[in-house]
């Protein structure tokens, strides 16, 4: 079956430090990928998504690249803020699935930004 | 738009009673899901609807669960009789479908906070 795996938080991290947020997956087919952001007290909401291999996902100063041959979508930002403090989603969706239209979701990484 | 709506966004209620959730989608939006949040299980798909057809309940935890959706603007998600271990964030997402082209992006819902005692 399909499977998102996502490297466990907290991750705290200073103002304009790194992001990584690693993802990797599982798919039977060729899946489309998603990050998906949760501010606090708020639903979960789009961040960026990529549909085929190579592609890059980006917004907000947010970066991911789809890489068939790891398997994997890593969350990337140069330069964090505490307003960037949520819990990050990594998601696919695997068209060749019986139930294709359902996302498979990780567990979410929490992301915590100090000043 | 207004996006997705869900009401109440806190109910706290007492083990046996009755508890409905309540979902506005996003109009056009062809899909219709129910999720539950909590810090042990993440986040779980719990049912889904495609056209106001429910199409998966395979997440649905228990016959004291039970979803409908009598039109395409409404959705409600019951819980008789709660318990306290059904404590959790509940959220509603929509999506347009891919057909015609357009997306397969989720949108989320505020989410309801249920604690029952």
């Amino acid at each position: 079956g399909n499977s998102v795996t996502q490297m466990e938080g907290p991750v705290t991290l200073s103002e304009e430090a790194f992001l990584t947020i690693n993802c990797t997956y599982t798919a039977t087919g060729y899946p489309s990928l998603f990050w998906y952001v949760q501010y606090p007290g708020e639903g979960l909401q789009l961040l960026l998504k990529a549909t085929k291999a190579d592609d890059k996902g980006s917004n907000k100063g947010f970066e991911a690249t789809y890489r068939k041959e790891t398997t994997s979508f890593h969350l990337e930002k140069g330069s964090v803020q505490v307003s960037d403090s949520a819990v990050y989603f990594c998601a696919l969706r695997d068209p060749a699935s019986g139930g294709s239209y359902i996302p498979t979701f990780g567990r979410g990484t929490s992301l915590i930004v100090h000043p | 738009d207004a996006g997705v709506i869900q009401s109440p966004r806190h109910e706290v209620t007492e083990m046996g009673q009755e508890v409905t959730l309540r979902c506005k989608p996003i109009s056009g939006h062809d899909y219709l899901f129910w999720y539950r949040q909590t810090m042990m299980r993440g986040l779980e798909l719990l049912i889904y609807f495609n056209n106001n057809v429910p199409i998966d309940d395979s997440g649905m935890p228990e016959d004291r669960f039970s979803a409908k959706m009598p039109n395409a603007s409404f959705s409600t998600l019951k819980i008789q009789p709660s318990e306290p271990r059904d404590s959790a964030v509940y959220f509603c997402a929509s999506s347009p479908g891919l057909a015609g082209g357009r997306t397969d992006t989720q949108y989320f819902g505020p989410g309801t906070r249920l604690t029952v005692l």
